[in-house]
């Protein structure tokens, strides 16, 4: 299974609402990751993980809390966003490496969020 | 701030002809990574090209590396119209023990069937 699974799909809220974005892989790997991607921009890095912990977080508003429960499993949990945090929110993961030279990222089909 | 730059932007060529992509970086690398991303979806891994690699061969995909220029390019041979997408290279550096990829700015490829 090579496949990183993100849902949902499309997430429309309201500046006051709280929801979570969910990105699950079964590849065993050990490093998981968010970008934010607007349109016709690259992907931006937003947070790593590295064994379920947090190793990078890009200097990201507190308004986005990133939560790993296990090996598999990434969360995104979103409150209080602003409009202009609409954008396209993509999880990747890949076997992290140590003093070596990195793997390919594998990434999901991304959710795309609308800030009203 | 972004690592990579990329040239062109846009590219619009026939099917059947080879597609050109440029990208510069800036700082010291690991290896350098080109994806392809359709419509605003997920990003797929094409190929990876070490720093101590001056080119690389895929199917229809070469990629060179120019450490000291600080370039790489991305070759599609016979260009088919399933190849239209946006194409980013992707930086690895070493950051304490993780590697982060940062990505070019892209090219927007069209292939006119």
């Amino acid at each position: 299974d090579t496949e990183v699974t993100q849902t949902p799909k499309h997430l429309v809220m309201g500046m006051t609402n709280k929801k979570s974005l969910k990105c699950e892989q079964h590849m065993g790997h050990r490093a998981m990751y968010w970008y934010k991607q607007k349109a016709k921009k690259p992907p931006e890095l937003m947070f790593v993980y590295s064994y379920e912990k947090l190793s990078i977080n890009e200097s990201v508003p507190s308004r986005f809390s990133p939560e790993c429960p296990n090996s598999s499993l990434l969360n995104l949990h979103l409150h209080a966003l602003q409009p202009e945090d609409s954008a396209l929110y993509l999880c990747a993961s890949s076997q992290p490496q140590v003093l070596a030279l990195r793997d390919t990222q594998y990434f999901g089909p991304g959710t795309r969020l609308t800030v009203l | 701030s972004q690592q990579g730059e990329e040239d062109p932007q846009a590219l619009s060529i026939q099917e059947g002809e080879n597609a050109t992509m440029n990208c510069s970086y800036k700082t010291s690398i690991n290896n350098l990574q080109w994806y392809r991303q359709n419509s605003g979806r997920g990003l797929v891994h094409l190929i990876l090209i070490r720093s101590n690699e001056r080119e690389k061969h895929s199917g229809r995909l070469r990629v060179t590396l120019d450490t000291s220029k600080k370039s790489s390019s991305l070759l599609i041979t016979a260009s088919r119209a399933a190849d239209t997408a946006s194409y980013f290279c992707a930086t690895a550096i070493s950051n304490f023990g993780n590697e982060k990829l940062t990505f070019g700015t892209g090219t927007r490829l069209t292939i006119i069937p």
